[in-house]
């Protein structure tokens, strides 16, 4: 069975201490790495695709990289409106499998 | 682009009534919208698979006669709760494929259910 792990599940930063969230997955032939943004009450709002590893994307302060069997979101210098869950999902055109996603809070 | 709208964003309900969600696509067609629920403090569920034109497909544990699902048009999906009852109370998020590339999908700004 398809399975997305991250870590860690929550993270403490003080404004501007860079850091990486990660995920792992156990998938066969992948079919896409998602990452997303959610913010209390809210939906996901989409931040990146990975498909090969070695590919990288980067959006202001994050940066998500992939490896055969992982994915790293990097934040570099974050602010305190980055604080939110950050949700790591394998699939494509089929179903999502979501991991728990990794409660950010970054303090002023 | 890629904008998903969902209506209402909130609704209360007596137990035993019915409630129906929209989801839309608003800027692109989308063939394909799934319907998630999200617990406090846990992570998405899908609960279905939402195709235009043709019957959904229910995870394992999702009781379809509960949980009705309609995609009529290429914009617009809805999921009606029939016969609500407290447990039912939960986060509904739906989400749109937007197929080609990556096939990556966008959600909604969810809906909040409270049955009473």
């Amino acid at each position: 069975e398809d399975q997305v792990t991250q870590s860690p599940e929550a993270l403490r930063l003080q404004e501007g201490e860079s850091s990486s969230l990660n995920c792992s997955y156990t998938v066969s032939g992948l079919r896409g790495l998602f990452w997303y943004r959610q913010d209390p009450g809210k939906g996901p709002e989409f931040l990146f695709t990975l498909y090969s590893a070695g590919e990288e994307k980067e959006k202001e302060r994050l940066k998500a990289t992939l490896t055969k069997k992982e994915s790293f979101l990097h934040i570099t210098a974050p602010k305190p409106e980055d604080s939110a869950t950050y949700l790591c999902a394998q699939g494509g055109s089929e179903k999502l499998v979501f991991g728990k996603g990794t409660k950010l809070t970054v303090n002023p | 682009g890629a904008v998903v709208s969902q209506h209402p964003s909130r609704v209360i309900c007596k137990s035993g009534t019915s409630v129906k969600i929209e989801c839309r696509s608003l800027d692109f067609q989308a063939t394909t919208m799934f319907w998630y629920r999200q617990f406090p403090k846990q992570s998405l569920m899908l609960m279905a698979t939402s195709n235009e034109g043709s019957k959904a497909t229910y995870e394992q544990g999702v009781e379809k006669d509960k949980f009705l699902i309609n995609h009529a048009s290429l914009t617009l999906s809805t999921l009606t709760v029939t016969s609500a009852h407290p447990e039912d109370s939960s986060f509904y998020i739906c989400s749109a494929l937007l197929a080609g590339g990556y096939n990556e999908q966008f959600f909604g700004p969810g809906t909040r259910l409270t049955v009473l």
